[in-house]
């Protein structure tokens, strides 16, 4: 089944504490981002990756890094993470001659306390 | 810049009545793609219908259907003969048409909270 997977789907935790979302798509795609999502701004791009090893800000790329060294996985990692990073994550890929055909993976709750 | 916007908050509507969702953008572009998007309580983005700028023809998916105005810049969802489960946040997006493997950016509108009530 061609699907985008993210891990974890829920997590707590406090600030200053280092972490990664996973990210995996199963469909061969050049494309990835990351999007966050809050209550009355919509879903907004953090960093986006047109290949492996290419990557480039979104929106709002402060306080996260990613990486893209398999074509198949895009991280994002929270070097420090603040209460403001609160938010529904979702990572989402497509192919790179059909850009209008995302496929968005399940979202991951975040809270940083 | 690109912007995408919702004016309307929250909507409620009774079942099998019909309800329009509304969405304007601004762009200098002349050719892109309008979404709607479909957030039920699942969390999952699920795309309901997809529009090309370049077609006159306005797209319809079974009882979702839309009202593209370019030259107004809107481009609003009815929802025919409304479900229970219809009931979900809804989100207005924009991408402009990229070449190949130039990206595939989507820019969000606020979101619709619609409500289908029994």
């Amino acid at each position: 089944e061609a699907q985008v997977t993210q891990n974890p789907r829920y997590l707590i935790t406090v600030t200053g504490k280092k972490l990664t979302v996973t990210c995996s798509q199963n469909m061969n795609h050049e494309y990835m981002s990351w999007y966050r999502q809050d209550p009355g701004l919509g879903l907004r791009q953090i960093y986006y990756s047109m290949n492996v090893e290419v990557t480039d800000k979104g929106d709002v790329p402060e306080g996260y890094k990613v990486s893209r060294k398999e074509k198949r996985n895009f991280p994002l990692i929270l070097e420090s993470p603040s209460p403001n990073q609160t938010s529904l994550y979702f990572c989402a890929s497509s192919p790179g001659d059909r850009s209008y055909e995302q496929y968005f993976g399940p979202g991951t709750r975040l809270t940083v306390t | 810049a690109q912007t995408v916007t919702q004016s309307q908050p929250e909507m409620s509507v009774q079942e099998a009545e019909t309800v329009t969702l509304s969405c304007t953008y601004d762009t200098s572009e002349n050719n892109y793609y309008l979404f709607w998007y479909k957030q039920p309580p699942s969390r999952q983005m699920i795309l309901v219908i997809r529009q090309e700028a370049y077609k006159q023809q306005n797209a319809t998916e079974n009882r979702f259907s839309v009202n593209f105005q370019k030259a107004a810049k809107s481009f609003s969802l009815k929802i025919s003969d409304s479900q229970l489960g219809d009931t979900a946040m809804y989100f207005c997006a924009f991408m402009k048409h990229v070449k190949y493997n130039q990206g595939g950016k989507l820019i969000f509108g606020q979101g619709t909270e619609l409500s289908v009530k029994p």
